[in-house]
């Protein structure tokens, strides 16, 4: 099945300096990436996400690449603010499959 | 559209007691779940459901029981609590598509003593 490793665990950032968290995953036919951001005590949130079409995708200050070849996929979030604080899950799943493998979290911490 | 809730949002119980979790969407999504969430273990598939009256085992379905008996309701049941159960809880739900994103609940924090 599909294995998905993500780093780093804890990433600790200054506002606004840039983030960048990694995803590698072992499925080549995985062809959905989305990216969740947990604030505390909630459940998590899509906030992006990427198909495998398409190298890389932007949304205000945060955005997906992804590398079909090397298999990885990587968020980066620019300008970051201390609302940016939260633990973010990626999370690989194959065409057709409904049931996607999350990696195990990155705990972002940007201080002001 | 209330999205996907949970009830309760915390409890306590002893171990051997047993408990239902209950997990309601209101998006008439077709696929729900069941996940722990676990210090440094990310999140952790327990049980899943693909429609009304249908459920599957995730990757750690041990000591737990669930049903869908109405499309837009997935419990989760707990026998005989352990303490290895104290985790938080979460339910999501996703429709067909491309790429099933999938909708949180809140969480249940569940402590075992």
């Amino acid at each position: 099945g599909e294995n998905v490793e993500q780093h780093p665990s804890t990433l600790s950032v200054q506002e606004g300096d840039s983030a960048v968290i990694k995803c590698t995953y072992s499925d080549s036919a995985s062809n959905y990436f989305p990216w969740y951001k947990q604030e505390l005590g909630k459940g998590p949130q899509l906030i992006i996400d990427i198909r495998s079409n398409v190298g890389e995708k932007k949304d205000q200050r945060i955005a997906v690449t992804l590398n079909k070849t090397a298999k990885h996929f990587s968020l980066h979030i620019t300008e970051t603010q201390p609302e940016d604080s939260a633990v973010y899950f990626c999370a690989a799943s194959i065409a057709g499959s409904y049931i996607p493998t999350f990696g195990r979290g990155t705990s972002l911490i940007v201080h002001p | 559209n209330a999205g996907v809730t949970q009830t309760p949002k915390f409890r306590v119980l002893k171990t051997g007691q047993s408990m239902t979790l209950l997990c309601a969407q209101d998006m008439n999504h077709e696929y729900m779940y069941w996940y722990r969430q676990d210090p440094g273990m990310g999140l952790r598939l327990i049980h899943y459901s693909v429609g009304e009256g249908t459920t599957a085992k995730g990757e750690v379905p041990d000591g737990y029981n669930v049903s869908r008996l109405k499309k837009q309701n997935f419990l989760l049941g707990l026998e005989s609590a352990a303490p290895s159960q104290t985790s938080v809880y979460f339910c999501a739900s996703s429709a067909p598509g491309l790429g099933y994103e999938q909708y949180f609940g809140p969480g249940t924090r569940l402590t075992v003593t």
